[in-house]
């Protein structure tokens, strides 16, 4: 069953405490991004990798950290230095001839 | 000013009725894109489009690169095309998508 996994699909936390968001692909692309999406905001890019053990900041990368140690792997770290963290996070990945991205199902990420 | 502008924010109509959806965008692009996000989260990509005019079922996409506009149009809609209807698009020789912040569909039976 090819596509992208994010899990869990809801997630709480308290205030504080880091908590790192999962994102796996096996459609063997070479592009992952991070979105963020707020109510009645277009998304927002929060970082992305273009190559295993290589990623760029986003817009909105402050109070976040990632990684790409495998092709399949981009974990997302939300930070205790991250004001609002509460929000909907989607990881894509994307494909360059023809430029594309494919979306994940996302998690909800609630800070209490 | 936002570089990628969608009207209406809301849109409710009608089972049957033609609905049109606007996007604007202040950038030279490369691609616009046209994506589907259900009410569970999930977005899907339903057009690209670099210059003219794409049909898919009942969708059509079109895009004015000197007016820097794409409009999709849904005729016959139906109740399960209620979703946010979003347009992003790619900047010259940028590696990322810009979005716009979305159009929330409602079609009522």
């Amino acid at each position: 069953d090819g596509g992208i996994t994010q899990s869990p699909k809801y997630l709480f936390r308290k205030e504080g405490q880091n908590v790192t968001l999962s994102c796996e692909q096996n459609l063997n692309h070479d592009a992952m991004y991070w979105y963020r999406q707020d109510p009645g905001q277009g998304l927002r890019l929060i970082y992305y990798s273009q190559i295993v053990n290589d990623f760029q900041k986003g817009d909105i990368a402050e109070g976040y950290s990632v990684s790409r140690e495998k092709k399949e792997s981009f974990p997302l770290t939300v930070t205790s230095a991250q004001k609002n963290p509460t929000a909907f996070y989607l990881c894509a990945t994307g494909t360059d001839d023809p430029y594309t991205q494919y979306f994940g199902p996302g998690t909800r990420l609630t800070v209490l | 000013k936002n570089e990628v502008e969608q009207s209406p924010q809301n849109l409710t109509a009608q089972e049957g009725e033609f609905i049109t959806i606007n996007c604007s965008y202040s950038v030279g692009i490369s691609a616009l894109h046209w994506l589907q996000q259900h009410p569970g989260g999930g977005i899907v990509s339903l057009f690209m489009l670099s210059s003219g005019k794409k049909k898919h079922g009942r969708l059509i996409a079109t895009i004015n690169i000197q007016e820097k506009h794409s409009s999709l149009h849904i005729t016959a809609s139906h109740p399960r095309d209620s979703a946010v209807y979003i347009c992003a698009v790619r900047g010259l020789g940028a590696q990322k998508l810009v979005f716009g912040q979305g159009t929330r569909l409602t079609i009522n039976p």
